[in-house]
């Protein structure tokens, strides 16, 4: 089974740059059957596919953030990372990463998602 | 980006009850629908896929139908457990979306 935890600070300052890890346990994330993804919710709202990156490192963004989001992979650590700069309020969240499925394109693992607020 | 529509908004209920939630798709996509059921404080959890095909261990009681713009999900007889909120979710381009949630309540 599959398991993902987030890390990372849950306060990050306005125009700064927020940085999660999502850490793969009881699989390897270079096994090729899954994309490796971010998604957030903004509390008591809907949820908002950020991006996905494979184990080769090829990425996909969503256009909405693209601009300011960079997700990495480190097969080594069975880990892989979100950045998304210049940050603001609208960027508070509750943030997932998830796997996604290789071929029947599912959520199939969650993570249990971590709350990052923005706030000076 | 694809927009997806579900309906109702949410819904009243009682255990024992049919329900069934609509989703609707600004543009075909296809079989590549996915459902989930997202209770308070948690992630979501996968229930149905490619519109039709249930998650492994997820209860009979739900399934899933439908191809192109319209989908359904159905509890056939409901449990306490089963008071949650349901998303949709397209996979048939990017960027993915998902619909706006259907808070199920009990009555």
């Amino acid at each position: 089974q599959v398991q993902l935890q987030e890390s990372g600070p849950g306060l990050v300052k306005p125009s700064q740059t927020l940085s999660l890890t999502c850490t793969v346990s009881g699989g390897s994330i270079s096994s090729g059957g899954h994309y490796w993804s971010w998604i957030r919710q903004v509390p008591g709202k809907g949820l908002e596919w950020i991006g996905f990156i494979y184990y080769s490192g090829t990425a996909y963004y969503n256009p909405s953030l693209k601009s300011r989001v960079t997700i990495s992979v480190d097969t080594s650590k069975n880990q892989f990372s979100l950045k998304l700069n210049s940050v603001t309020a609208a960027d508070t969240a509750v943030y997932y990463c998830a796997s996604l499925g290789y071929n029947d394109r599912n959520f199939d693992y969650w993570g249990q998602g971590t709350l990052l607020t923005v706030s000076s | 980006d694809i927009q997806m529509t579900q309906s109702p908004t949410s819904v009243s209920a009682s255990p024992g009850d049919r329900v069934t939630i609509t989703c609707r798709a600004s543009q075909g996509v296809s079989s590549w629908l996915a459902w989930y059921q997202q209770k308070p404080g948690k992630a979501p959890k996968l229930l149905i896929y490619v519109a039709s095909s249930l998650q492994s261990g997820v209860p009979s009681r739900f399934s899933g139908s439908g191809s192109g713009t319209d989908f359904t999900l159905t509890i056939s007889s409901l449990q306490p457990e089963d008071f949650a909120t349901y998303y949709c979710q397209q996979a048939d381009s990017f960027p993915y979306t998902f619909g706006q949630g259907t808070k199920l309540e009990i009555k």
